[in-house]
């Protein structure tokens, strides 16, 4: 039972390359969420998704795309990278939608030069 | 939007010391959470509290929450180095969960 995975744990972008954050769970969690963390400024969710086939925005969703074709995975697109997403990213997961405990994943260092 | 107020952002205290994290929102929660991270790790869930005035304990972590539900504050009793880290409140606004900016704690031996 692995939990939360995300891979990489950490990438160096150029400005303007794209990339995808993987997270999956094996949990059977109906909701997944992406975080990005800077100093300062606490957890700030990107998007998020009740359930497979469903994604939504949340605080922050500019330059990032979601998809949620399974339960199971819910990867994080950067489009075209900008030194602004230079952050910490974390996938976090509960088991629905209303407010339960959130498990967190081991995140994963960008840095966009 | 919806906003959690944390305060102190900082907080370096001698081992031994009591330490106090206090969250704070304008509107009515349905409930908080709160999360630890050490350095260099994800965030932890630690409890979550969903009734008005409610107390918990953790051995030597005590979580409330407010009667109105707009404040919560989290206290570490004698502090020991095992407890550095950053503290966040999450407030659960419906299905909506919103991070304070957390409070870092040093402790020095």
């Amino acid at each position: 039972n692995a939990g939360v995975t995300q891979t990489p744990k950490f990438q160096v972008l150029k400005t303007g390359q794209s990339m995808t954050l993987q997270c999956a769970q094996d949990m059977n969690h109906e909701y997944m969420s992406w975080y990005r963390q800077d100093p300062g400024m606490g957890l700030r969710l990107i998007h998020y998704s009740v359930g497979a086939g469903i994604t939504d925005q949340g605080e922050v969703p500019n330059g990032y795309n979601v998809s949620r074709s399974t339960t199971e995975d819910f990867p994080l697109r950067l489009l075209s990278a900008a030194p602004s997403q230079t952050s910490v990213y974390f996938c976090a997961t509960r088991l629905r939608a209303e407010t339960y405990e959130q498990y967190f994943g081991p995140g994963t260092r960008l840095t966009v030069t | 939007g919806q906003q959690v107020m944390q305060i102190p952002q900082y907080q370096h205290v001698q081992e031994g010391e009591d330490f106090t994290t206090y969250c704070n929102s304008s509107t009515t929660l349905s409930n908080i959470q709160w999360y630890k991270q050490r350095p260099g790790g994800h965030p932890v869930f630690l409890i979550q509290l969903v009734k008005s005035g409610e107390v918990k304990k953790q051995k030597r972590l005590t979580f409330q929450f407010g009667e109105a539900k707009k404040n919560s504050s989290l206290h570490i009793t004698a502090t020991q180095t095992t407890d550095v880290g950053t503290y966040f409140c999450a407030g659960g606004y419906g299905n909506k969960l919103v991070f304070g900016a957390g409070t870092i704690l040093r402790v020095k031996s």
